[in-house]
Order: C-alpha cells, then structure tokens, then sequence
C-alpha cells in the first residue's frame, strides 16, 4: 500500500537559517511525489513535484526537494527561510495507477521566528 | 480568475439538515477529485471523476453523501441528514490527465462546513 510519513508534525526555525521537512515515503510503484504548502485560511499550492524525471527538483519560492530512492525520502529544503513560509506543508503521493488520487502525509507546521 | 472556485466557503447547519457544496474546475480539466480535511490532518480523498463518471469512491464516503458531475464540468457534493462528525474543510481539486502521468492537482480553497 501507498503511504506518506512526515516525521515532523512541527517544525521551527529563525528568519535566514535553512529549512528541513522530512518526508517518507512507501509505494509499490515508482511514485510522483509532491509537496503542497497551506497557508492559514488560503488553498493549498503546489510549492514542487517529482515525476522519475531529475531526482533533485526545484519549486517555487526557492524550496526544492530531492528524491532518494534507497531510503524511500523526499525531503524539502530551503537555504534560507523567510517569514512569509510560515505555513503547513504537506508531502503527497500520487497512485497514477488508481485514478491519480492523492496521499497526503499529517502535515508538517513550519514556524519561523524573526 | 481562472482557478478552481468552490461555493459556498462557510457553511454552517444543524445535525439532521441537508447540505450541498459546489465545486467549479478549471475549465479543460478532465479530472475533478474532492477531498475531506479535519483539523490538524492532511486531506483524505472522497471521490473522483472522469469528465462526467464518477471513477471511485472512498469508503469514507457514506450513503450520506452523493457527488455529481453533469456535463462533465461543475460537480456537487450533497450531505444528507448531516452529522457532527462530517464538519470540516471539503477540499475540490482539478487536473488534466497528460501522458507522463504526473497528476498535478489544482486546489479550490474549500468549504468549511460546522455541523451544530
């Protein structure tokens, strides 16, 4: 079965340090792998997605995430953070063979303190 | 805007009463999903739709609930005879299925609904 581990339900760090969100993954499949971002009261947006393409993906607002296969991870980084990406992140398989739903993991709430 | 809209985004009702959210996909899009988020939770999936078939059905989706999609376009969630254990955020999202198979879903930004 498919599923998704976000080792971290908190994480916090302060303004210019780098980011850490930690995300495993279990699929019988080779996996399209996202992760979304929620902001307090807004949609969720996908910040990134890996598709067996580079194993090392950039998103947008300078986040990226790199796929290891041999430990089954895709952690999202960011060199330096910044205030505005206070907000909870989600890591998300896709199951392409079962109509392309989505797994979200619990969440990861990111603090960022000035 | 060209976005997925979801109507309405608050609703709030008394336990027993009937309830129906809408949800308008970005207009190519052929697939249309809904999904339930509690708080503190990820998103779990409900249901998905192919143009106007509706594909699957989670087993979190009870006989309470019913989706359409006619036309293919808009789709509605229905909630009948609501508990208190139904409220929270119903999330609608769309995509384009494409070759590569990567299924970037596009999300509306919910209905939140408070059963009473």
């Amino acid at each position: 079965a498919q599923s998704v581990t976000q080792l971290d339900s908190h994480v916090s760090v302060s303004e210019g340090t780098p980011v850490l969100l930690r995300c495993n993954y279990s699929s019988s499949y080779s996996p399209s792998l996202f992760w979304y971002v929620q902001h307090p009261n807004k949609g969720l947006q996908l910040l990134l997605k890996y598709t067996s393409a580079a194993t090392l993906v950039k998103g947008i607002n300078g986040f990226e995430a790199e796929f290891k296969k041999s430990e089954t991870s895709f952690h999202l980084t960011k060199p330096s953070a910044h205030m505005s990406d206070a907000a909870e992140y989600f890591c998300v398989v896709s199951l392409y063979n079962q109509g392309g739903k989505l797994i979200f993991g619990q969440g990861t709430e990111l603090s960022v303190k000035p | 805007d060209t976005g997925v809209s979801q109507n309405p985004r608050h609703k709030i009702t008394k336990r027993g009463q009937n309830v129906t959210f809408r949800c308008d996909p970005i207009s190519e899009h052929n697939r249309l999903y809904w999904y339930r988020q509690t708080l503190g939770q990820g998103p779990e999936f409900l249901t998905y739709f192919q143009n106007e078939a509706q594909l699957e059905k989670s087993r979190l989706l009870s006989d309470r609930f019913s989706a359409e999609r006619p036309k293919g376009s808009f789709s509605t969630l229905e909630i009948q005879r609501t508990e208190q254990g139904d409220s929270a955020m119903y999330l609608c999202a769309s995509s384009l299925v494409s070759a590569s198979g990567a299924n970037e879903q596009f999300f509306g930004p919910g209905t939140r609904l408070t059963v009473l």
